[in-house]
């Protein structure tokens, strides 16, 4: 069946520019977790929603990055006044139970983001 | 959610067993082994995960060991494509989204 789908796949945009990151679950997914992922670094945990609340946003670096998910699906991660460091690979995922203790996490191939 | 420590690296010839070892000696009584893998440009897989008991699914084996202390990832038959990085985490009641990724082993599986 259909993974976790991101769009776009890659971004490239000015330093101080706002985008806007896609995220497709797996259709069912009540869950749905934000990541990033710097070169060569390891995963950042950035938020996670349970239907549409998120009660863990705790991992979202400043109040220039927000997220939304409307009709407990599609989710959007926006970052405003882009800045270089915000430079990632940023990926999502979804799993059918809340909490990654009780079902796997299925994850997207991300979408890379450069800042220049 | 307990702290793991994994080799940064392995190597292992095409067709044999591949033995992945996981220390988490702080891990509690509520807290299950996951065992992720990243492959080169792409997003984070769901390998298995357990509790107590040894799990095997189409993918792979999981021993976990009587204390629970350790645990071994086993690919029996190792390819070249799964080459990657895999990480294991310890994942309790208390988490939610925030796992805790850490360094991973890289495997390399050499032909």
């Amino acid at each position: 069946g259909a993974g976790v789908s991101q769009s776009p796949s890659n971004k490239v945009t000015e330093k101080g520019k706002d985008v806007e990151l896609r995220c497709d679950p797996i259709s069912g997914h009540t869950a749905l977790y934000w990541y990033r992922q710097s070169l060569g670094q390891g995963l950042e945990f950035l938020i996670y929603f349970q239907g549409n609340s998120a009660p863990d946003k705790s991992g979202l670096p400043s109040d220039r990055f927000s997220a939304e998910r409307t009709g407990g699906s599609v989710s959007t991660l926006t970052i405003q006044r882009t800045q270089q460091e915000d430079s990632a690979v940023y990926l999502c995922a979804s799993s059918s139970l809340g909490g990654a203790r009780n079902s796997p996490l299925h994850f997207g191939n991300g979408t890379r983001l450069t800042v220049t | 959610d307990a702290k793991t420590t994994q080799p940064p690296s392995m190597d292992c010839a095409e067709g044999r067993a591949a033995n992945l070892p996981c220390n988490h000696s702080t891990i509690s009584g509520n807290e299950y082994v996951y065992w992720y893998r990243q492959i080169h440009s792409q997003g984070p897989q769901y390998i298995i995960h357990g509790l107590k008991n040894n799990e095997t699914n189409e993918m792979a084996s999981l021993i976990i060991t009587e204390d629970r202390k350790s645990s071994t990832l086993i690919l029996p038959h190792a390819t070249l494509r799964d080459t990657a990085v895999y990480y294991c985490i310890g994942i309790g009641g208390g988490s939610q989204g925030n796992l805790i990724f850490g360094k991973g082993t890289k495997l390399s599986v050499k032909p």
